[in-house]
């Protein structure tokens, strides 16, 4: 089976500007769980979705945005960029929500200038 | 709450010698724990899982980890490093939910 598919992998983009990452999980999976990964803060839990449904949500703010397709691909927006997003953003997909092993993507390096 | 704390930030082994990358873990319930790996400029490759079947949990690559409730630890070993295994080690507890919580993360370096 093909892994978790994430673009683009690489993203530049400047201060107050939007952008869209985007996910694919493995086939047959449902859940789609996205990551911030930074030297600082390390790796913080965004947002879960499952059926196309918001399931569960990270301390972030509402900035952050995502959705699932009916397919289970998934897009995660981040509106009015601040220096502080550029991190590597990472997707991990499961067969179903409250499944705990979760199987992740390359990520999408994302630099704000 | 759950977490998870890695006890080194920085390892260094020599190659061939022993890994031990130590984890403690704060649960209030039998939780399920995880060692992630991270290669540069990659994402995370699961290593291991405990559920509660073994308390002695085998992963790829020749890695395992001892779940000691105890103790509430969860530390990675391996008996004999190879310059590949240089990389990010993550420690993680699932929450109730299925979110992911991930220790800081211990670089682990391999010298020759």
């Amino acid at each position: 089976k093909a892994g978790v598919t994430q673009t683009p992998r690489y993203l530049i983009k400047t201060r107050g500007q939007q952008v869209t990452l985007s996910c694919s999980p493995i086939s047959g999976h449902r859940s789609v769980s996205w990551y911030q990964q930074t030297p600082g803060q390390g790796l913080q839990f965004l947002f879960e979705y499952f059926s196309e449904t918001q399931r569960n949500k990270g301390n972030f703010p509402g900035r952050f945005s995502g959705r699932q397709f009916s397919n289970s691909r998934s897009e995660m927006n981040v509106s009015t960029l601040e220096l502080g997003d550029s991190a590597l953003y990472l997707c991990a997909s499961s067969p179903y929500t409250g499944e705990d092993t979760q199987y992740f993507g390359p990520g999408t390096r994302l630099t704000v200038l | 709450a759950q977490s998870v704390t890695q006890l080194d930030s920085h390892v260094s082994v020599s190659e061939g010698t022993p890994v031990l990358l130590r984890c403690n873990y704060s649960s209030s319930y039998s939780p399920s724990l995880f060692w992630y790996v991270q290669h540069p400029n990659k994402g995370l490759q699961l290593l291991l899982k405990y559920t509660s079947a073994a308390t002695l949990v085998k992963g790829i690559n020749g890695f395992e980890a001892e779940f000691k409730k105890s103790e509430t630890s969860f530390h990675l070993t391996k008996p004999s490093a190879h310059m590949s295994d240089a990389a990010e080690y993550f420690c993680v507890v699932s929450d109730q939910g299925g979110k992911l919580i991930f220790g800081q993360g211990t670089e682990l370096s391999v010298k020759p």
